[in-house]
């Protein structure tokens, strides 16, 4: 079964340091990876995606994030954090064009605090 | 960029009531989809429609009944629901096959 697994719940880092968020999958085939963040009371905004090509991929804020297919992650890397940035992140999974309806696999979410 | 509009932003109703959450997308995607999210919690998917048919109902209480009247717009109705469905409702749109989701704000229920 495909699942999406968030290691860690509550991450806090200071205002300037760098964050890695960790996201682990379990598909049988080359998924969709996808990264979300969404702040308090707000919906989720789309931070970045893989579909294939380039394994490191480039999104907005100044993050990015690695596929690697050996171990099955897909972690989120930012190398300045600001205080804005605190918020949940979320990490999901899709089945690509196989799928009709692009049903997604959420993780559990990575809580951001930022110390100023 | 995706642009996707759910109104109202807040709605209290009481058990009794019946409302209707309304989301709109202009931006020709094919599917859209309704989540509830709790505080600290994934979405958890309930509907998607494909091509403004029913695809996917997640097993959700008939207390909930959504409607796709077009390609644009989608609508949750509600009715005789229970204080455990006090949540934030998310809306999403989708293009064919690329999964790529893209969120509305949010209407925030809380139901007394």
């Amino acid at each position: 079964a495909q699942s999406v697994t968030q290691p860690d719940i509550h991450i806090t880092v200071s205002e300037g340091a760098s964050l890695e968020l960790r996201c682990n999958y379990s598909y049988g085939a080359t998924p969709y990876l996808f990264w979300y963040v969404q702040s308090p009371g707000q919906g989720l905004q789309l931070l970045l995606k893989y579909f294939s090509g380039d394994t490191l991929v480039q999104g907005i804020k100044g993050f990015e994030a690695e596929f690697k297919r050996s171990q099955s992650s897909f972690n989120l890397r930012k190398p300045s954090v600001h205080w804005s940035d605190a918020a949940e992140y979320f990490c999901a999974v899709g089945a690509g064009p196989s799928s009709n309806t692009g049903k997604l696999i959420f993780g559990q979410g990575t809580t951001l605090q930022v110390k100023p | 960029d995706t642009e996707v509009t759910q109104t109202p932003k807040h709605l209290v109703m009481g058990m009794t009531n019946k409302k209707s959450l309304k989301c709109e997308q202009h931006m020709g995607h094919r599917a859209m989809y309704w989540y509830k999210q709790k505080a600290k919690k994934p979405p958890e998917l309930m509907f998607v429609y494909s091509y403004e048919k029913l695809s996917i109902n997640e097993s959700v209480p008939s207390r909930f009944s959504p409607e796709c009247p077009n390609s644009s717009l989608l609508n949750l109705h509600l009715h005789a629901l229970q204080p455990e469905d006090s949540a934030l409702y998310l809306c999403a749109a989708s293009g064919k096959g690329t999964d790529t989701q893209y969120f509305g704000p949010g209407t925030r229920l809380t139901v007394l």
